[in-house]
């Protein structure tokens, strides 16, 4: 069984400072990572996604990804009141033969941005 | 614009009913996947389908189906055997089924047991 763990939160962070967001993950043969924010009664939307260790940047966010303990986190730098939400961490695994068989979600943190 | 619809954005059924609920994408993709959310837990896969024709159970298939007869449509349906369907359901979609492109959600169905 695949799982996926989050901490639920709520997170509450300053406006203006860094937010992280942390996962871990069982399935050692996990192949890509995925961040999705999701407002309260709206669908999730996909923030970044990164397949190697290591760290990607794009804009406010920065994904950090480390195979070998098998954690990915996502860091919000100058964090906005827009940014409360619940942040989702999705796994996607191949399955033998290829292919793939749909992601795994964590349930979710909720982060809170204080003005 | 290219994206994914799903219809009803609200739907209410009666005990004992089936409900269909409909997932259509533009954007070519190959794969895609049905979810449910309940309030405060993450998403759970319910099916999904690699190309046309094809598709897999995922975690929580019982009580539900689906069919995949056509790239751009992959509708769900919520039959009388799903003892507890109130719950946001979620469609998604990927460019491809290998697993390392991104899934682009449609806006939701709520689903109302009344």
């Amino acid at each position: 069984q695949k799982e996926v763990e989050q901490n639920s939160g709520p997170l509450s962070v300053p406006e203006g400072a860094i937010a992280s967001l942390n996962c871990t993950y069982s399935d050692r043969g996990s192949q890509s990572f995925f961040w999705y924010r999701q407002y309260s009664g709206k669908s999730p939307e996909l923030i970044m996604f990164i397949y190697s260790n290591g760290d990607k940047e794009d804009g406010r966010f920065t994904a950090q990804l480390n195979k070998a303990s098998q954690y990915v986190s996502l860091l919000i730098r100058d964090s906005q009141p827009s940014d409360s939400a619940t942040y989702l961490c999705a796994v996607n695994a191949l399955r033998w033969g290829g292919g793939a068989d749909g992601l795994t979600f964590g349930k979710g943190t909720h982060l809170i941005i204080q003005p | 614009d290219g994206g994914i619809t799903q219809s009803p954005k609200y739907l209410f059924r009666k005990e004992g009913q089936n409900v269909t609920l409909s997932c259509e994408q533009n954007l070519n993709h190959d794969a895609m996947y049905w979810y449910r959310q309940d309030p405060g837990q993450g998403l759970r896969l319910i099916y999904y389908s690699q190309i046309v024709n094809d598709f897999q159970k995922g975690d929580i298939a019982e009580g539900y189906s689906v069919s995949r007869e056509k790239k751009e449509s992959f509708p769900l349906t919520v039959t009388s055997a799903q003892k507890n369907p109130t719950a946001f359901y979620l469609c998604a979609s990927s460019a491809t089924p290998t697993g390392n492109t991104e899934a682009f959600f449609g806006q939701g169905t709520r689903l109302t047991v009344v």
